[in-house]
């Protein structure tokens, strides 16, 4: 089953309003990446984090990764319809797993 | 772009029939992983393969097979397809066995009838 969940599903924001989604998993994760997928498109990384605790930022997405590295979230800040599309986050479960367990993913849609 | 390439884009196959998928890495990199995306889920691990080795597999059937070739390009062997089996195809390459950020392609959907 599905080991690294996200949620919301889906993500319907208006245009300039901030949104968070999030990432948890069944067990604890050696690090977390986060992907965005277009429509049509395929998934292009955004970042990775590896340290308990870590925050990185890019721009207007700010990436965090838990304490226990067991959970991990993205927050955008002044939605723009540039930012439509899924976002996907995909960690290693085991420090000596190559496999990429990949979440559900959050559906971001933005109201102009 | 990624400099990731898969081939063909689309294909339609009927079921039992056998397909195979092609994937040619990023400059560079050694590490090759091949995903299944069905429609509105995240990619499904299938397998990776690390200087035309497979090291890691995910919970797909022995018919699910591939290859990698000494310039680290990949292919993605499917036999006795089943409906199922229909879905969007992703190979990414990377570095390091997998630990960084992966490429992607932009994938083969395939449609099994």
């Amino acid at each position: 089953g599905q080991q690294v969940m996200q949620i919301p599903q889906y993500q319907h924001v208006q245009e300039g309003e901030d949104f968070t989604t999030y990432c948890n998993s069944s067990t604890t994760l050696s690090n977390i990446q986060w992907y965005k997928q277009r429509p049509g498109g395929h998934p292009v990384f955004l970042i990775q984090l590896v340290k308990s605790g870590e925050v990185k930022k890019q721009k207007r997405l700010t990436f965090q990764f838990g304490e226990a590295k067991k959970n991990s979230s993205l927050h955008i800040t002044a939605t723009q319809t540039t930012d439509v599309g899924t976002y996907f986050c995909a960690g290693h479960l085991r420090s000596n797993d190559y496999k990429l367990s990949f979440g559900a993913g959050t559906t971001v849609t933005v109201r102009a | 772009e990624t400099g990731v390439t898969q081939s063909p884009t689309h294909l339609i196959k009927t079921r039992g029939q056998q397909v195979t998928l092609r994937c040619s890495s990023q400059s560079g990199h050694n590490t090759v992983s091949w995903y299944q995306q069905a429609l509105g889920q995240g990619p499904q691990f299938i397998f990776q393969y690390y200087r035309e080795e497979e090291n890691g597999r995910g919970n797909f059937p022995p018919r699910f097979s591939g290859l990698q070739f000494p310039n680290y390009s990949s292919e993605l062997n499917v036999n006795a397809l089943e409906l199922d089996d229909s879905a969007l195809y992703l190979c990414a390459s990377s570095l390091e066995q997998g630990r960084t950020e992966a490429f992607f392609g932009q994938g083969t959907r395939l449609t099994v009838v």
